[in-house]
């Protein structure tokens, strides 16, 4: 069974930093790019991150640039998000979710973890 | 970055047909990039319902299809019912290979 569980989300002040965790089990998590998706509240979902199987390629949405950082850990199959310089607008639930195939929808997600800034 | 383009809001009655649309640019779905479909229930994470334009995964009933011509897609929800009611959302990239998502569609059953 496909399991994604999330944790480290938190309440910190404006300019702080934190780190989300994202532990996958039960699929080839080394083999698939990873996603992390958020959602405001009483908003809609955004998209935040990507990043390709073996860590070559990150993508980011333009708002989180230079302020936040995907990376991931095959090994222990665990993807994270460095969230740095943290706002007030960054208030959301982040979701990890793995990808189908290349670019063919996000078919599995977490439950979510909440961050408030 | 882009932002695809869905109505607030839909609603029909119990096994009426409702379709939801999801404009997009030259620089996303025009692109040819393949456009997915989420359904979100209430206080739940998000599901894929549909995924590559027109497929749907396992456990998916086929009351749900959708369609994606040029610039712009569509979800249609044949025999709708109660437990149909949530958000929908379609989902894309960009000539960047960045995700981009619709603002959602409100579905409510009657």
């Amino acid at each position: 069974e496909v399991q994604l569980r999330e944790f480290g989300g938190a309440a910190v002040l404006v300019g702080e930093s934190l780190r989300l965790s994202c532990a996958a089990s039960g699929f080839d998590f080394g083999g698939l790019t990873m996603h992390w998706v958020r959602q405001a509240p009483e908003k809609g979902l955004e998209w935040v991150s990507l990043i390709s199987w073996d860590g070559g390629s990150r993508n980011y949405v333009e708002s989180v640039k230079g302020r936040f950082t995907i990376s991931r850990d095959n090994s222990n199959k665990v993807l994270y998000l460095q969230m740095n310089s943290l706002r007030t607008e960054d208030t959301a639930i982040y979701y990890c979710a793995k990808d189908l195939s290349s670019r063919s929808g996000l078919d599995h997600w977490g439950q979510g973890t909440r961050v408030s800034v | 970055q882009s932002i695809l383009t869905q109505p607030p809001s839909v609603s029909g009655a119990p096994g009426q047909r409702v379709t939801i649309s999801c404009i997009g640019s030259s620089s996303d779905i025009g692109a040819g990039y393949d456009v997915h479909w989420y359904q979100q229930l209430p206080g739940t994470a998000p599901k894929l319902l549909i995924y590559n334009n027109n497929y749907r995964p396992s456990g998916v009933p086929d009351r749900f299809s959708a369609s994606k011509s040029g610039t712009s897609a569509s979800l249609a929800i044949t025999g709708l019912q109660a437990e149909d009611e949530g958000d929908y959302y379609c989902q894309s990239y960009d000539s960047s290979v960045n995700g981009v998502f619709g603002g959602g569609t409100r579905l409510t059953v009657l």
